[in-house]
């Protein structure tokens, strides 16, 4: 199994400005996701980041609104750019186990 | 965009009756999995069901797939209050090498009444 945690696990942020979201696993992953949950919605996948290389990217998201780092196999940031209050949303990274994923807790974000 | 379709949206029962939930997928699939989230927190893993499987159990979890009719079915017996949260299926693409990508159905939110 794996264990995961976020920072932060909520904030509330004025619009147009950008929040960095930390994840964090205790053992080496090759693949990490980020996924968004808007509310009431179900999670939607952003993208995957990638260690070495540039993260993928799913239809609907960019790179210049949702940078991605991923320096090391325990660790990846996601970054909400000019933030507006669509924005607003649960964000979840998870990892992918034996025929599972593990998520971690969530950043809850609320835009003003 | 969204897999599927999960129904009912919201579900209702009380403490010692049966909740079903489906859900149904739109593209040929590896292996269908169940999750469970508890107030907007993180998924936690119930289950997975291969694509040659048909039923699987696990504790008072039952789950079926019809890959037929691509559409599969989380039963949970003898609910509980502690069983009150959101289910989601999710499902990966057949053919996606493996990805880990998961697709995610709409959900269904089930109450258990005390």
């Amino acid at each position: 199994s794996a264990v995961i945690s976020q920072k932060p696990s909520r904030d509330i942020c004025q619009r147009g400005t950008s929040l960095t979201i930390q994840c964090q696993v205790d053992s080496q992953v090759t693949m990490m996701f980020w996924y968004r949950q808007q509310p009431g919605q179900s999670l939607t996948l952003i993208a995957t980041a990638n260690q070495g290389s540039e993260a993928t990217y799913e239809s609907g998201f960019v790179i210049d609104k949702f940078p991605i780092s991923r320096p090391n196999l325990t660790f990846s940031t996601l970054t909400v750019s000019n933030m507006s209050p669509e924005d607003s949303s649960i964000y979840l990274c998870s990892v992918s186990g034996v025929e599972t994923q593990y998520f971690g807790p969530g950043t809850r974000l609320l835009v003003l | 965009s969204q897999q599927g379709e999960e129904d009912p949206q919201a579900l209702s029962i009380q403490e010692g009756e049966n909740a079903t939930m489906n859900c149904s997928y739109k593209t040929s699939i590896n292996n269908l999995q169940w999750y469970r989230q508890n107030s907007g927190r993180g998924l936690v893993h119930l289950i997975l069901i291969r694509s040659n499987e048909r039923e699987k159990h696990s504790g008072r979890l039952r789950v079926t797939l019809d890959t037929s009719k691509k559409s599969s079915s989380l039963l949970i017996t003898a609910s509980r209050a502690a069983d009150t949260a959101s289910y989601f299926c999710a499902t990966d693409a057949a053919g996606s090498s493996n990805t880990g990508k998961l697709i995610f159905g709409q959900g269904t939110t089930l109450q258990v009444k005390p």
